[in-house]
């Protein structure tokens, strides 16, 4: 069973510019989690999405939005890109993370650099 | 916003060594406890799912312990490997969210 894969792997940005992340998730998972990890921090939590819609949100701007697809692949925007969004973004499939103990599968993490 | 804090924020041990640490959480609207292991350059991988007041799970060398009532996990190592040299990250349910402690870096000498 093929894992879960983000695109791109590396990113570098210019303030002011806007990004797009790409996560598939494991086939059958239908929740997609996003994570937000810079130096020194925990895994923040950004949004989750179940069939398509947005279930529950962490405590991020605006300019960070997500969606969902038909097939459970999920994308993630950034748009007006500040120094501090440089990190690592990691996106998490599972069954349903409506469960308390449904495993989350990470993927390989995407990290943006913002010059 | 919930506080899950981890400690020590990292540890040095030599081969063979057993060693321990804490995951601290809200004792309240328990739900379950995940932990994982990160190792450099790979995905986040899950080891335990804890959910029942003394819950105690065990993979190997690896163990946990759950105090739901004080809010507290413990992860052991028993005698520790190179290989065991990563990030251990513990996570928190809490509503449909996880909410994750900064982790813990443990580095195991030859």
């Amino acid at each position: 069973k093929a894992g879960v894969t983000q695109t791109p792997r590396y990113l570098i940005k210019t303030r002011g510019q806007q990004v797009t992340l790409s996560c598939s998730p494991i086939s059958g998972h239908r929740s997609v989690s996003w994570y937000q990890q810079t130096p020194g921090q925990g895994l923040q939590f950004l949004f989750e999405y179940f069939s398509e819609t947005q279930r529950n949100k962490g405590n991020f701007p605006g300019r960070f939005s997500g969606r969902q697809f038909s097939n459970s692949r999920s994308e993630m925007n950034v748009s007006t890109l500040e120094l501090g969004d440089s990190a690592l973004y990691l996106c998490a499939s599972s069954l349903d993370i409506g469960s308390s103990t449904d495993t989350q599968y990470f993927g390989p993490g995407t990290r943006l650099t913002v010059l | 916003i919930l506080n899950v804090e981890q400690s020590p924020q990292s540890l040095h041990v030599q081969e063979g060594d057993s060693t321990n640490f804490t995951c601290s959480f809200p004792s309240s609207n328990f739900y379950a406890l995940h932990w994982y292991r990160w190792e450099t350059a790979k995905s986040p991988e899950a080891l335990f799912v804890m959910t029942l007041n003394g819950d105690e799970k065990k993979k190997g060398r690896i163990s946990a312990t759950l105090n739901t009532k004080e809010g507290y996990s413990y992860l052991y190592i028993k005698g520790s490997q190179p290989e065991d040299s990563a990030t251990y990250l513990c996570a928190f349910y809490n509503f449909n969210k996880f909410y994750f402690g900064s982790g813990t870096k443990l580095n195991v000498k030859p």
